[in-house]
């Protein structure tokens, strides 16, 4: 159980186009996804936390007219790259919480993550 | 504040070895901690997590041990298996984010 789907898996595309990535829990409901990005070698960092019917929440440096995240319904959140330029190049990756245990610290599910690169 | 590394550590372990992987974090007003295992190309998953309010606890040939009185967690693994070969990410934090470790890569050697 807990199964979270990203799509694409990779995606090379010209500098100046706009990339839509998915991430999809396929056997829970989540009110609230997180969207990370991970550079070689390193950690993984957060960009911004999606809730359902809401705007999401930007960390700090994370540029939300870059990054949109749209997270309309309890099992889909979308973030889209704007104008990527290659420095955007990276591995993203979404997570999802299952709904309905609030209050009790449970563990987010990861997707397989998108390797973006941007020509 | 994030702990992100500019590099990885790593250790090397004989297969059937027993491996220790340990993590210092930063908050201690974190109550909630979480092992992440990442092979190369996926996503981070889940491996055991453990409360505050305890100091260990076992998986299948997994276990979570924490010190909140020097900020450490630690990671056993029991007969080390070449799946074992991945990096493994400590976490802290709950019900609204989760801060990632700098991560640890395990390299078993048959």
């Amino acid at each position: 159980g807990a199964v979270v789907s990203q799509h694409p898996s990779w995606v090379i595309c010209k500098s100046g186009t706009s990339v839509k990535i998915e991430c999809r829990s396929l056997d829970f409901q989540a009110t609230t996804m997180f969207w990370y990005r991970q550079f070689p070698k390193q950690s993984l960092m957060l960009m911004a936390t999606s809730n359902e019917g809401s705007k999401a929440t930007y960390e700090q440096g994370v540029e939300k007219d870059k990054f949109l995240i749209n997270h309309a319904s309890l099992t889909l959140s979308t973030l889209t790259v704007t104008s990527a330029h290659p420095e955007d190049s990276s591995f993203y990756i979404c997570s999802a919480r299952p709904r309905g245990r609030q209050g009790l610290d449970q563990p987010q599910h990861f997707g397989d993550g998108t390797r973006l690169s941007i020509l | 504040g994030e702990s992100v590394g500019l590099h990885l550590p790593t250790l090397s372990v004989q297969e059937g070895d027993n491996s220790i992987i340990n993590c210092a974090y930063s908050n201690s007003a974190s109550d909630y901690f979480i092992w992440y295992k990442q092979e190369s190309g996926k996503g981070p998953q889940f491996i055991i997590d453990i409360r505050s309010n305890m100091d260990k606890r076992q998986g299948q040939r997994v276990t979570v041990l924490l010190n909140k009185t020097v900020k450490h967690l630690s990671l056993q693994i029991a007969a080390t298996q070449p799946g074992d070969s991945a990096v493994y990410f400590c976490a802290e934090g709950g019900y609204q984010k989760v801060t990632f470790g700098t991560g640890t890569k395990l390299q078993v050697i048959p």
